[in-house]
């Protein structure tokens, strides 16, 4: 089993519409959980990240945590083709420092 | 916000040399960054932590000989990839701690190429 599960995609959502995110990981001793968009050929860039159970918003984009699932998501809300990347979900252990250590990503894809 | 930045953003050395990568924290000073390797449409695989003023740590497979890492101040780490080989080529990412609440910001990246 991964460390850190992500379908791989693509995962197709139209224009203004809201895509759906979804990240499971297996040790339930992960601490922080992290949130990266990748476009292709660059480096990932720090959408969100979240701590505690619950949701976190910040403007268009909300994180869900479920440490008893052991599952993170990411909604992104009104949906625009410059969405279109890659999605990463990483975690850090507690007792790991600030390792961080990555699901193969999900591929969006947002159409006119 | 933090900017972590890297240099070369590309290049290309011939098979048998050695190449230097840079990571720089521009507005923090970061004890700790992370060097990670990229291969085409796969996930980054953390390479090593590196650490202001002591050795860095590898982890399992990466070996230490072939990718020196040195973190000479709290604001440059760098990767030396010596006697390159084409396996080698692919993109490589440094990340540095700091920042709000310690967030980890990745730098630019930096592809590689071996012909």
């Amino acid at each position: 089993q991964k460390e850190v599960e992500q379908n791989s995609g693509p995962l197709s959502v139209p224009e203004g519409a809201i895509a759906s995110l979804n990240c499971t990981y297996s040790d339930r001793g992960s601490q922080s959980f992290f949130w990266y968009r990748q476009y292709s050929g660059k480096s990932p860039e720090l959408i969100m990240f979240i701590y505690s159970n619950g949701d976190k918003e910040d403007g268009r984009f909300t994180a869900q945590l479920n440490k008893a699932s052991q599952y993170v998501s990411l909604l992104i809300r009104d949906s625009q083709p410059s969405d279109s990347a890659t999605y990463l979900c990483a975690v850090t252990r507690t007792g790991g420092g600030n390792k961080l250590t990555f699901g193969t990503g999900t591929q969006l894809k947002v159409e006119l | 916000g933090a900017v972590v930045s890297q240099h070369p953003s590309r290049v290309i050395c011939k098979s048998g040399t050695s190449v230097k990568i840079e990571c720089r924290s521009l507005d923090f000073q970061a004890t700790t960054m992370f060097w990670y390797r990229q291969f085409p449409k796969q996930s980054l695989m953390l390479m090593a932590t590196s650490n202001e003023g002591s050795k860095a740590t590898y982890e399992q497979g990466v070996e230490k000989d072939k990718f020196l890492i040195n973190h000479a101040s709290l604001t440059l780490s760098t990767l030396t990839v010596t006697s390159a080989h084409p396996e080698d080529s692919s993109f490589y990412i440094c990340s540095a701690v700091g920042g709000e609440r310690n967030t980890i910001y990745f730098g630019e990246g930096s592809w590689l190429t071996v012909v």
